[in-house]
């Protein structure tokens, strides 16, 4: 039984065409986040969302839209794909206060043609 | 802004012996955590340890420890009898709280691997 799972694993894509990720967290945790890890494993923080409210929107370009339709989703779409864009798509959840741990899923890595 | 600095791009060590990973970080907060996480082949991304920073201890998970010295900001992970199966990046990651939430800002890892 998966704790946060993502889907697709691997997205492989024309630039120009939207997509989306999806995500999904069974912790009962009330915060979820999008993180991006680009070709050098760097990693950083693109968007929490708190009970479904956006908390944290990371100077990211608007052509990435983030939808939590409940608690326990996070979906990523993104629109007009840059070759820029190809990277690998963590989605995380916790639960909020005191440091709680951010529970990861397997990633999404997105290839852009 | 808080920044988190990983000094060792790779380091290998032998299997059974020690190794530690470097981690400073840069914050004018008094109250925090810190993280280590870990990155096998598969891309998953595994906690290794936490450390509260009010705590003067130092966490410690089975075969990890960490040395957290607060004044001088550091945070190195400590691996005893490395195993194959360690042979991973390695992200030391500091957690701040902007705006009511939670978010990590991860360094640049360091490839460790375990020679057999």
């Amino acid at each position: 039984d998966t704790a946060v799972s993502q889907t697709p694993k691997y997205l492989v894509t024309q630039m120009g065409n939207d997509k989306s990720i999806k995500c999904e967290q069974n912790l009962g945790h009330d915060t979820m986040y999008w993180y991006k890890q680009d070709s050098k494993k760097f990693l950083k923080i693109m968007f929490s969302y708190n009970n479904k409210e956006l908390i944290i929107n990371e100077t990211v370009p608007n052509r990435f839209s983030p939808k939590s339709p409940d608690k326990a989703h996070l979906n990523l779409h993104i629109n007009s794909l840059e070759l820029g864009d190809s990277a690998v798509y963590f989605c995380a959840s916790s639960r909020l206060g005191q440091g709680q741990p951010q529970h990861f899923g397997d990633g999404t890595r997105l290839s852009i043609l | 802004a808080q920044t988190v600095t990983q000094s060792q791009p790779e380091m290998s060590v032998q299997e059974a012996e020690t190794v530690t990973l470097s981690c400073t970080y840069d914050t004018s907060e008094n109250n925090y955590y810190l993280f280590w996480y870990k990155q096998p082949p598969s891309r998953q991304m595994i906690l290794v340890i936490r450390q509260e920073a009010y705590k003067q201890q130092n966490a410690t998970e089975n075969r990890f420890s960490v040395n957290f010295q607060k004044a001088a900001k550091s945070f190195s992970l400590k691996i005893s009898d490395s195993q194959l199966g360690d042979t991973a990046m390695y992200f030391c990651a500091f957690m701040t709280y902007p705006g009511g939430s939670e978010k990590l800002v991860f360094g640049k890892g360091t490839k460790l691997t375990v020679n057999p």
